[in-house]
């Protein structure tokens, strides 16, 4: 049971260029979730979605797209990266009730030069 | 909107001290609350939930009481290990989807 993965898990971007990180869950879950980690912020939630063919944005969603053309797949796409975007970014996944846990992968380090 | 406020780090402890880590939040209608630890170098883990008032939950050693009339859920636990020494992130999941508020996240470290 591999739980929640992330593709790639180190990155190096030129300012402008761009990349989609892929998220996999293999949990059967509805919810999934993009953060960004930085020193001293803890994580700031990008994108959610609630459901395949579902997005929406959470805090920081400026400068990112993503998609959910399948249940178990969850992309955040940078289409101009800026240096500001230099960070820890983690997926995470649930099934959405209340009361239940997300389960995070082990995060993609992105850095924009 | 919600907000979680921790106790500023690192909290450095030697190893087998009292451990509590405040942990205070805001949120719109009712959360439940949820503490993460995260080692170097890796993903959030669950380290335990509380659903309701007055719930408490536990693991590992770690316990957390869920206090509705303070708005608080502090991470306490009786004895440290090096182990122990992490990142730690209080936060209540409240709305549409959901969602996680976190703190900054308390450093915890633990000497022999």
């Amino acid at each position: 049971n591999a739980g929640v993965t992330q593709t790639p898990k180190f990155r190096v971007l030129k300012t402008g260029q761009s990349m989609t990180l892929l998220c996999a869950q293999d949990m059967n879950h509805e919810y999934m979730y993009w953060y960004r980690q930085d020193p001293g912020m803890g994580l700031r939630l990008i994108h959610y979605s609630v459901g395949e063919g579902t997005t929406a944005k959470g805090e920081v969603p400026d400068g990112y797209n993503v998609s959910r053309l399948k249940k178990q797949n969850f992309l955040l796409g940078l289409e101009s990266a800026a240096p500001s975007q230099t960070s820890v970014y983690f997926c995470a996944s649930s099934y959405g009730r209340r009361d239940y846990e997300q389960y995070f992968g082990p995060g993609t380090r992105l850095t924009v030069t | 909107g919600d907000s979680v406020t921790q106790m500023e780090g690192p909290v450095t402890l030697s190893e087998e001290a009292f451990l509590t880590i405040n942990c205070t939040y805001t949120a719109t209608g009712y959360p439940s609350l949820f503490w993460y630890v995260q080692y170097p170098g890796e993903g959030l883990q669950l380290l335990l939930k509380a659903t309701k008032a007055d719930d408490k939950g536990s693991n590992k050693g770690f316990e957390a009481t869920y206090r509705k009339e303070t708005t608080s859920f502090h991470l306490e636990k009786g004895s440290v290990q090096v182990s122990d020494s992490a990142v730690y992130f209080c936060a209540p999941s409240t709305g549409g989807g959901n969602k996680l508020t976190f703190g900054t996240g308390t450093q915890l470290k633990v000497e022999l």
